[in-house]
């Protein structure tokens, strides 16, 4: 079954920096792969998905890039806001159902 | 209004009782899901439902059953066979668009 690994160690960035998280997954390559903000407390709120056949993503100050030889996608948040702390949850899957990684935990300090 | 409502926001049981979670989408989605969250671990898919009157089962199912009756309804029932049942529920939709996954607000069970 396909594993997700996303760095479990919270990430603290200053404002205005750009943060950075990684989502590695094993096995099979899957047809998309997606991410979501997790606030404490609350259900996941979708963000962003990509393609296998698409190299790069982007809305607004969030990009998504999706390297299928490495086995990995980055999630980038530029201009970083006290408002974008929250959890980070990388997903993958085919049509029927996803799997989900544990979640980056970010802290953008004022 | 659109969107997926789950009731109640927190639960709490006995050892030993079945009790239902409800979830409702008023989205027109054809898929829901059912999953458990844990600290420290990620979402984990306990059921899911493709169509009216069909689920199959996800990972987790063991303890757990659902019914799949009305199109806008995916509601869960915990079991007393379910060995370690407080956790953090969340029920979700899948997109008509793509297949990113619209979440419930969640419904936190603690057994006590």
């Amino acid at each position: 079954s396909q594993k997700i690994e996303q760095n479990s160690e919270a990430l603290n960035i200053q404002e205005g920096k750009t943060a950075t998280l990684t989502c590695n997954y094993t096995n099979y390559s899957p047809a998309y792969l997606q991410w979501y903000r997790q606030d404490p407390g609350r259900g996941p709120v979708f963000l962003l998905l990509i393609r296998e056949n698409e190299k790069e993503k982007r809305k607004e100050r969030l990009k998504v890039t999706f390297d299928t030889t490495l086995k990995q996608s980055l999630f980038h948040i530029t201009a970083s806001q006290p408002a974008d702390s929250a959890t980070y949850l990388c997903a993958v899957g085919g049509y029927q159902k996803v799997t989900f990684g544990t979640g980056t935990k970010l802290q953008v300090i004022p | 209004d659109g969107g997926i409502t789950q009731s109640p926001k927190y639960l709490f049981r006995k050892e030993g009782q079945n009790v239902t979670l409800s979830c409702e989408q008023n989205l027109n989605h054809d898929a829901m899901y059912w999953y458990r969250q844990d600290p420290g671990q990620g979402l984990r898919l306990i059921y899911y439902s493709q169509i009216v009157n069909d689920f199959q089962k996800g990972d987790i199912a063991e303890g757990y059953s659902v019914s799949r009756e009305k199109k806008e309804s995916f509601p869960l029932t915990v079991t007393s066979a379910q060995k370690n049942p407080t956790a953090f529920y969340l029920c979700a939709s899948r997109g008509l668009l793509g297949n990113e996954q619209f979440f419930g607000p969640g419904t936190r069970l603690t057994v006590l």
